[in-house]
């Protein structure tokens, strides 16, 4: 089966430094999204990797291995609005998006 | 602003009456999407619109139903909402379904199930 895991909670400081981790089993890979969604909300874009290696983008940065199954997203200064639930989702060998159940981060002042 | 739009924001309805939600997109994309989402749960994707080509998933149940008349409108019917159906419900847009496609996404209706 396809999977997709991300921890369930994180809870960090603002002002710091957090790594939310991904690792996925999917049938091939076309690409790996992470969406931000505040509680309820959409989720909204964050990041598209298809390559290995490090995309930044502003305070966010987002890594792949495809070699490991993994991804990080990494959010630097953190911002009491950056409190909201992250979703990895890899796209498969069929184009469909397969998504983690997402990890909340919690951020504490 | 190009957007995606969903009305109602917030449903409620009784056991087993139909209820329609709607979907509209002004950035003239060729796919629209529904996804079903539950608390702390990922996003589960009901069907989705490839132009006027509809593709069901394949544990969809019957209850849910979908109908696209153009291409900037886009409907998800539920015949009868059980309680197990209340959830968000979520529209998407992307332009083509490809690799490095993104989906674009309302902002979501929250449908009650008394």
């Amino acid at each position: 089966g396809q999977n997709i895991d991300q921890p369930t909670e994180m809870t960090a400081t603002e002002g710091a430094i957090v790594q939310i981790n991904c690792t996925y089993q999917t049938s091939g890979f076309n690409g790996l999204f992470w969406y931000q969604q505040h509680a309820g909300e959409a989720p909204t874009f964050l990041s598209y990797n298809v390559l290995d290696g490090l995309e930044e983008k502003g305070r966010f940065s987002s890594f792949l291995s495809r070699s490991k199954g993994y991804s990080y997203l990494l959010l630097k200064e953190l911002q009491m609005k950056d409190s909201a639930s992250y979703l990895c989702a890899v796209r498969d060998s069929n184009y469909q998006l397969i998504w983690g159940a997402g990890t909340k981060l919690i951020i504490k002042p | 602003d190009a957007m995606v739009i969903q009305n109602p924001r917030y449903q409620v309805t009784q056991f087993g009456k139909p209820v329609t939600l709607s979907c509209s997109q002004t950035l003239n994309h060729n796919v629209m999407y529904w996804y079903q989402q539950k608390s702390s749960q990922a996003p589960k994707l009901l069907f989705h619109y490839y132009d006027k080509d509809f593709n069901n998933e394949a544990d969809t149940p019957d209850n849910f139903q979908s109908r696209r008349p153009n291409t900037s409108f886009c409907f998800l019917d539920i015949r009868s909402p059980g309680l197990g159906d209340a959830a968000m419900y979520l529209c998407a847009t992307s332009t083509s379904g490809g690799a490095t496609d993104t989906q674009y996404f309302g902002p979501g209706t929250r449908l009650t199930v008394l």
